[in-house]
């Protein structure tokens, strides 16, 4: 297990279609969460998981976005009828209790 | 929104010298982190420092921490062409027991090395 693993790297979708992003964590961390990221900004809190539990969503994540873990290992990030405005960077991180974070490399969506 | 500001936004030293970037946060924290980010790629953990510390060394890095002015400083000693990236502050200000359940993250600062 290297590291945080998302797919795909990159994605183009045309506005008003739904895509799915996946990211594998590192095996042992407990902790999985997503953040995105615009050009020139720093990431900005989406959710957060603790095993398989939600813990905490931020109001950035619309009810268009839904995300799930379930059997606390894998996550899935949907965006449901894509707008221009989410076109960002979208980061997965896990983490194992009070440690740093693991990032994974992201996942690039382009909204045409 | 974004608690902590970096100052400055963009930095361009020659190789060899020293950087230091500063950020400032908000609220009372847990602990504050120091990540690094190469163009397009995902952010790679530089060091931790808990509320209770001061100072930290990793390396070539040197990080402090002033809660009395919610504060910080990353210092990177001699700088080389490859440490070229945008470095972000991150707090994490919850309680011990959910230490982690969220980073806020500044802007960040483009740091740029010239060979």
């Amino acid at each position: 297990d290297t590291g945080v693993s998302q797919d795909p790297r990159h994605k183009i979708t045309k506005r008003g279609q739904n895509v799915t992003f996946r990211c594998d964590p590192i095996s042992e961390h407990n902790r999985l969460y997503w953040y995105r990221q615009t050009l020139g900004q720093g990431p900005e809190f989406l959710t957060y998981f603790q095993n398989e539990a939600q813990l905490e969503k931020s109001r950035l994540l619309s009810d268009r976005f839904s995300a799930e873990r379930p059997k606390g290992s894998f996550s899935t990030l949907e965006i449901q009828r894509t707008e221009q405005g989410d076109s960002a960077m979208y980061l997965c991180a896990s983490s194992l209790r009070h440690e740093g974070y693991t990032f994974g490399s992201g996942t690039r969506l382009t909204v045409v | 929104s974004q608690q902590g500001e970096e100052d400055p936004q963009a930095l361009s030293i020659q190789e060899g010298e020293n950087a230091t970037m500063n950020c400032s946060y908000k609220t009372s924290i847990n602990n504050l982190q120091w990540y690094r980010q190469n163009s397009g790629r995902g952010l790679v953990h530089l060091i931790l420092i808990r509320s209770n510390e001061r100072e930290k060394h990793s390396g070539r890095l040197r990080v402090t921490l002033d809660t009395s002015k919610k504060s910080s400083s990353l210092l990177i000693t001699a700088s080389r062409a490859a440490d070229t990236a945008s470095y972000f502050c991150a707090t994490d200000a919850g309680i011990q027991e959910t230490s982690g359940s969220r980073l806020t993250f500044g802007e960040g600062t483009q740091l740029t090395v010239n060979p």
